[in-house]
């Protein structure tokens, strides 16, 4: 069983809606990541919580916005996405923050569809 | 830069037989490496690392890798594969320089296919 819940496990949505993606741990970890990963490819980091700020935006486009609302939980909110940003969205946190030397600890993902 | 090589974007085994997953890594610093398997429609999960202790890692599900710093490879093997075992498997590296070992740069991935 994953320790890093994530909310919808499936979400279909078009163009011009506004959805959010849910995560949450409790685990006391202090970096909190979300990554995109496409069939048959690695997984993309897009951003990096650490200490409940933002430290880390890998030149993501603004239609992805995301929060930390505490250290537990961290969200993406999804805005006029794109049909080619239909992926997997998958969390992960890490005990550290910035200077992690451990492992990942990632969620099941939510598998994003975009009409 | 840091980099990661999986040689082999599918591997297909018999049941019972070695498995052998092959990574290289390049970075510019003594490396942190892991090993992560995916089941469809599943997250990653970590199966080992190896953060500069011993060179031989062993992992969950009777996998094990060994770091070679000569041949700048982390392979993993599993001495008799299940069925069980089919999976896509990520080699990743995250060279800690400057404090900044947030980022795993992940290889393509092998998939594995165990037949019966």
């Amino acid at each position: 069983d994953t320790e890093v819940t994530q909310t919808p496990k499936h979400l279909v949505m078009g163009m011009t809606n506004k959805k959010s993606l849910k995560c949450e741990q409790h685990m006391g970890h202090r970096a909190m990541y979300w990554y995109k990963q496409k069939a048959k490819k690695p997984p993309e980091l897009m951003f990096v919580y650490s200490y409940e700020k933002l430290s880390i935006n890998e030149s993501v486009p603004s239609r992805f916005s995301p929060e930390c609302p505490n250290s537990s939980l961290l969200n993406l909110h999804l805005h006029a996405l794109q049909p080619e940003d239909s992926a997997l969205y998958l969390c992960a946190s890490s005990q550290e923050g910035l200077t992690n030397t451990g492992e990942l600890f990632f969620g099941e993902g939510s598998r994003l569809t975009v009409l | 830069a840091q980099s990661v090589t999986q040689l082999g974007s599918h591997v297909s085994v018999s049941e019972g037989a070695l498995v052998l997953l092959r990574c290289n890594y390049s970075s510019s610093v003594p490396p942190y490496l892991f090993w992560y398997v995916q089941y469809p429609n599943q997250g990653l999960q970590l199966l080992l690392k190896y953060t500069s202790a011993a060179t031989l890692v062993k992992g969950i599900n009777g996998f094990e890798a060994e770091f070679k710093k000569s041949e700048t490879s982390f392979h993993l093997t599993k001495p008799s594969a299940h069925m069980s075992d089919a999976a896509e498997y990520f080699c990743a590296v995250s060279d800690g320089s400057g404090g900044s070992n947030y980022k795993l740069t992940f290889g393509k991935g092998t998939l594995l296919t165990v037949n019966p």
